[in-house]
């Protein structure tokens, strides 16, 4: 069964500091993996996709995701944090060897980001 | 905007009363979605249509029924509601389900309190 785990329920930052969101995943065979960011009372907003081959992928805003795929990790990091960063983060994925269009999402990341 | 609206945005409602809540996209996308999303959960799968009058149900499916009776609508019934339904439920699309990397694009959600 596909699965999504992301640890933390907070991370805490100060602005200018590089930021970290961690994920972890499990599937059945290879995955498509997302990120999405939530701003309050709003709909989850895609951020960036795992392109197969690429290790480290660039998103919207300056952040982009490094693969492991020993680690089954997707880690979502920026090199420098900004206080609008602040939101609610989701990791996300699909199976590649699923037929059916199925998204199966994390429980969510707060990130703070403090001046 | 991936053009999918969502209505009502909020309700309040009794249990015991039927809800209906209505997803709308101007784009004749093919897949459409429901999730509800709670605190520690994230998001989880409640139906989803591959087509017109073509559902299939997620992971949360039990006391939610779906119909897709036109490309553009994707309804979402609460038969009985019940303070478990207690949530925001997002409608999301999917652009090109012909690419597995395809992502979903989410609405603005519509937050529901049974009471």
């Amino acid at each position: 069964a596909q699965s999504v785990a992301q640890p933390e329920d907070q991370v805490n930052v100060a602005e200018g500091n590089p930021l970290t969101v961690k994920c972890t995943y499990s599937v059945s065979g290879n995955p498509y993996l997302f990120w999405y960011v939530q701003y309050p009372n709003r709909g989850l907003q895609f951020l960036l996709k795992y392109i197969t081959g690429d290790n480290l992928v660039k998103g919207s805003y300056g952040f982009e995701a490094e693969f492991n795929k020993s680690q089954t990790s997707f880690h979502l990091k920026k090199p420098s944090a900004l206080v609008s960063d602040s939101a609610l983060y989701f990791c996300a994925v699909r199976d590649l060897n699923d037929n059916v269009n199925k998204f199966y999402f994390g429980s969510g990341t707060k990130l703070n980001v403090k001046p | 905007d991936a053009g999918i609206t969502q209505s009502p945005r909020h309700k309040v409602t009794e249990t015991g009363t039927p809800v209906t809540l209505r997803c709308h996209q101007t784009e004749n996308h093919r897949y459409m979605y429901w999730y509800r999303q709670d605190p520690g959960h994230g998001l989880r799968l409640i139906h989803y249509s591959y087509g017109v009058k073509d559902t299939d149900k997620g992971e949360v499916s039990d006391g939610y029924s779906v119909s897709r009776s036109k490309t553009e609508d994707f309804l979402l019934t609460l038969e009985s509601a019940t303070s478990s339904q207690t949530s925001v439920y997002f409608c999301a699309i999917r652009e090109n389900p012909g690419q597995g990397n395809s992502p979903l694009h989410f609405g603005n959600g519509t937050r529901l309190t049974v009471t």
